[in-house]
């Protein structure tokens, strides 16, 4: 099975740090997702990878960046943590020409933001 | 732009009742179409997915779900809903002109009641 691994299922940080969130999937799959998750709104996209070094902006990527050194590890980065952004971070990931057929979910990491 | 519905936010049903969740979606092109599951502390899950054919579809854990273009609805049932069904439950919307992107909805939180 699939296996789609967050570093940590919850996180405190203070206003104005700078968070890593990372991801690391072992199925080879190109393609890898970062969502926020909160309640009533659902699942928003926040970046996209299509392959290593690759990006792109999803629905919602102010305050955040991403990096993707290695096509199995994804991170999303904080560059100055808000209060706005405590959510639960969902990460994911697709198989090649495949890119919404079917997403395997990471548990997810609670981020609050004091 | 396009957008996904779910408007119960929340709904209890009896173990062993018949469950439907409404999703709807407002999409200019043939849209694809999931439904995804999450358990407590979990990430989500793929129940059941429509890309073309026959409108009916089947997925895992005795769920199905119904494609009506006319009405723009994906809407999810099962016959009898036991008290493990108890989760959140996600209608996600894509199509091939909007790339690798999901469009997901706010979520129904589902409570069985023994």
């Amino acid at each position: 099975d699939v296996k789609v691994t967050q570093s940590s299922r919850y996180l405190v940080k203070r206003t104005g740090e700078k968070v890593f969130l990372e991801c690391v999937q072992d199925m080879d799959h190109e393609n890898m997702f970062w969502y926020r998750q909160d309640p009533g709104l659902g699942l928003r996209l926040i970046y996209f990878s299509y392959d290593v070094k690759m990006k792109e902006k999803g629905d919602i990527p102010e305050g955040y960046s991403v990096s993707r050194e290695k096509k199995e590890r994804f991170s999303l980065i904080l560059e100055s943590a808000s209060t706005n952004q405590t959510s639960m971070y969902l990460c994911a990931s697709s198989e090649p020409g495949q890119g919404y057929e079917k997403l395997f979910f990471g548990s997810g990491t609670q981020l609050s933001v004091l | 732009a396009q957008s996904v519905t779910q408007p119960d936010i929340h709904i209890t049903v009896s173990e062993g009742a018949s469950l439907e969740l409404r999703c709807n979606y407002s999409y200019g092109a043939t849209p694809y179409l999931f439904w995804y599951v999450q358990s407590p502390g979990q990430g989500l899950q793929l129940l059941l997915k429509y890309f073309s054919g026959d409108t009916l579809v089947q997925g895992i854990k005795g769920f199905e779900a119904e494609f009506k273009r006319s009405q723009s609805s994906f809407n999810l049932r099962k016959p009898s809903v036991h008290w493990s069904d108890a989760a959140e439950y996600f209608c996600a919307v894509g199509a091939l002109e909007y790339g690798n992107k999901l469009v997901f909805g706010a979520g129904t939180i589902l409570r069985v009641k023994s």
